[in-house]
């Protein structure tokens, strides 16, 4: 089956500062990867998500990018600010599988 | 207001009791998942629905069993054979197979 493996398990970075987090997948034929947010105490929320038929995608400060031959696809946060510290996590599924497979979180913590 | 619910926040389980988390969702979503989450961990997926009833067992299912009678509601129920039934409870919904997850806000469920 999929698996996911996610690094840093956590990260602190001062806060207008950005935030990388790497994700890498074992099945070549994943080609759905979201990521969410997930604050203290609640569910988690997507944030981005990425097919595999692009490269990249950007929603504001936030942004995915996809590397198919490697199998890994990153989270890029710019200008962090305090609202930024959470818990997020990484997700890949397949074609032909009806789940996700997820990472095991990484811990963000903005420094003000 | 759409979105997914869950009840209770909290629920406190006695030894040999079975408990019954409730899922409910008003997105006219096919899919419905619950995942276990435990500290430091990621998410685990305990079962999965993609119409009403039918069902089928995630990576996680001994101690667990669940009912699809209705699209809109996916209960849970944790028995006795669960030894170690403390941990987060989320409930998703989505479109289907491959499609974006949406999460509920949890379950906190302690063993007395």
């Amino acid at each position: 089956g999929e698996n996911v493996e996610q690094h840093p398990s956590t990260l602190s970075v001062q806060e207008g500062d950005s935030a990388v987090i790497k994700c890498t997948y074992s099945d070549s034929a994943s080609n759905y990867f979201p990521w969410y947010k997930q604050e203290l105490g609640k569910g988690p929320q997507l944030i981005i998500d990425i097919r595999s038929n692009v490269g990249e995608k950007k929603d504001q400060r936030i942004a995915v990018t996809l590397n198919k031959t490697a199998k890994h696809f990153s989270l890029h946060i710019t200008e962090t600010q305090p609202e930024d510290s959470a818990v997020y996590f990484c997700a890949a599924s397949n074609f032909g599988n009806e789940k996700l497979t997820f990472g095991t979180g990484t811990r963000l913590t903005i420094i003000p | 207001d759409g979105g997914i619910t869950q009840s209770p926040k909290y629920l406190f389980r006695k030894e040999g009791q079975n408990v019954t988390l409730s899922c409910e969702q008003n997105l006219n979503h096919d899919a419905m998942y619950w995942y276990r989450q435990d500290p430091g961990q990621g998410l685990r997926l305990i079962y999965y629905s993609q119409i009403v009833n039918d069902f089928q067992k995630g990576d996680i299912a001994e101690g667990y069993s669940v009912s699809r009678e209705k699209k809109e509601s996916f209960p849970l129920t944790v028995t006795s054979a669960q030894k170690n039934p403390t941990a987060f409870y989320l409930c998703a919904s989505g479109l289907g197979q491959r499609e974006t997850q949406y999460f509920g806000p949890g379950t906190r469920l302690l063993v007395l």
